[in-house]
């Protein structure tokens, strides 16, 4: 079955760094991948998307990586800050399905 | 333009009753996810609806549990005679299409959060 797996501990990093969060997935070649933030008590907010046929995607100070051979994501905050702290979720999409299937998120917490 | 809109924010409710929880999708956004939250867990997907359709039902348990997207008004989840283990956070989503088609994002309420006593 597919599966997706991200870092269940917390990734505790000091303010200034660059935060890398992974999110594997097996038993499906995802068309896309996204990736959401989700603060305590509030909704999901989409932050990233990459498609299959790109590599690599840049938004400000995050930077998302897509490499299908090793069905892999990773997700960089550069400069952390602590208003970076929360937990991060990523969704590899399929164009089959109409739903979306999250990973169970990896905690970021930014120590000033 | 508003975003979507969950409510409740939080019910109460006791074992053997029914929950509603509504959704109201962004303006303009016919698509509608429901997504169910245990605490410390990730976000489980229950239902994908169009207006009037259920696409898919694929996560949602078998019994006690429903949804529908009217042609008109708020989606709705629906928990008859609930049990402690149906206390959660449900998120609904909308999109202006269906995800699969050019990886379309989702745009989540705030939730509703459901505690059985």
């Amino acid at each position: 079955s597919q599966k997706i797996e991200q870092n269940s501990e917390a990734l505790n990093i000091q303010e200034g760094k660059t935060a890398t969060l992974t999110c594997n997935y097996t038993n499906y070649s995802p068309a896309y991948l996204q990736w959401y933030r989700q603060d305590p008590g509030r909704g999901p907010v989409f932050l990233l998307l990459i498609r299959e046929n790109e590599k690599e995607k840049r938004k400000e100070r995050l930077k998302v990586t897509f490499d299908t051979t090793l069905k892999q994501s990773l997700f960089h905050i550069t400069a952390s800050q602590p208003a970076d702290s929360a937990t991060y979720l990523c969704a590899p999409g399929s164009s089959n399905t109409g739903k979306l299937i999250f990973g169970q998120g990896t905690t970021l917490q930014v120590k000033p | 333009n508003a975003g979507v809109m969950q409510n409740p924010r939080h019910l109460v409710r006791r074992r053997g009753q029914e929950a509603r929880l509504r959704c109201s999708p962004m303006k303009g956004h016919s698509h509608v996810y429901w997504y169910r939250q245990l605490p410390e867990e990730g976000l489980k997907f229950m239902v994908y609806l169009q207006k009037e359709n259920i696409i898919d039902e694929s996560g949602m348990p078998k019994e006690r549990f429903s949804a529908e997207f009217p042609k008109e008004g708020p989606s709705i989840l629906r928990i008859q005679q609930v049990v402690r283990g149906d206390s959660a956070a449900y998120f609904c989503a909308s999109s202006p299409r269906d995800t699969s088609l050019a990886g379309g994002e989702l745009f989540f309420g705030e939730g509703s959060r459901l505690t059985v006593l």
